[in-house]
């Protein structure tokens, strides 16, 4: 029944090596955001998709982020070639109805996933 | 940019009352408060939308002035489980909420 899930909930990753974060939103929710928080901050957008639709991507912090939702459903985000500054949690966020307009539906969080980059 | 939130902490006794403000330099759609417990997810508290709309638990109040682009969260007869960090996101544009860097609150028994 549940909510949002987040796998795994702590990875730890080489520095250059490629990580794979999983999300899966509460059936049925349109909209899906990835955020990423460092310690002691609030989370920081990362990307948003609408269904399959990925209708914003301008906070991925460079080109080895890269966030996909084929079937409108589940989520991955991919980080390539981890650098220690990506060390962060990554939260995963949704929402039932799309944000035509504005933001004016709750978002659900999933507990995140700890990255650690050594 | 990033709102501003204030204070960045506060100590309350139980029965106590804060009020936690969230100041934005942009022109607002909607302002949403979320609280953080250590090691846990956000948990939704409120909407304040543009035009005066409000979503939100009823024990929960905010204000939302829209000329001066700021929120103010209030906390009335904390109880221990108030406890947590405090975030406000801002929507200056579509899709993309801002988030402030958190205000800490510690509720003492």
């Amino acid at each position: 029944g549940a909510g949002v899930s987040q796998s795994p909930r702590y990875k730890v990753a080489k520095r250059g090596q490629d990580v794979a974060l999983r999300c899966d939103p509460i059936s049925g929710h349109v909209s899906l955001f990835w955020y990423q928080q460092a310690l002691g901050q609030g989370p920081e957008f990362l990307t948003y998709f609408q269904n399959e639709a990925q209708l914003d991507k301008s906070g991925l912090p460079s080109d080895r982020f890269f966030a996909e939702r084929p079937e409108g459903s589940v989520s991955t985000l991919k980080i390539q070639r981890t650098q220690q500054e990506d060390s962060a949690v990554y939260l995963c966020a949704s929402s039932l109805v799309p944000s035509g307009g504005y933001l004016s539906y709750e978002q659900y969080f999933g507990p995140g996933t700890r990255l650690t980059v050594t | 940019q990033q709102p501003v939130q204030s204070p960045q902490a506060v100590i309350l006794r139980e029965g106590e009352d804060a009020v936690i403000n969230c100041s934005s330099s942009k022109a607002l759609y909607s302002v949403h408060w979320y609280r953080q417990k250590h090691g846990e997810a956000p948990v939704f508290l409120m909407i304040l939308l543009k035009g005066g709309e409000q979503k939100g638990h009823e024990k929960i109040s905010a204000s939302f002035n829209e000329k001066k682009q700021q929120s103010s969260l209030y906390l009335t007869a904390s109880q221990l489980s108030y406890s947590g960090t405090y975030f406000c996101g801002t929507e200056d544009s579509n899709y993309q909420l801002i988030w402030g860097a958190g205000t800490k609150l510690i509720i003492k028994p």
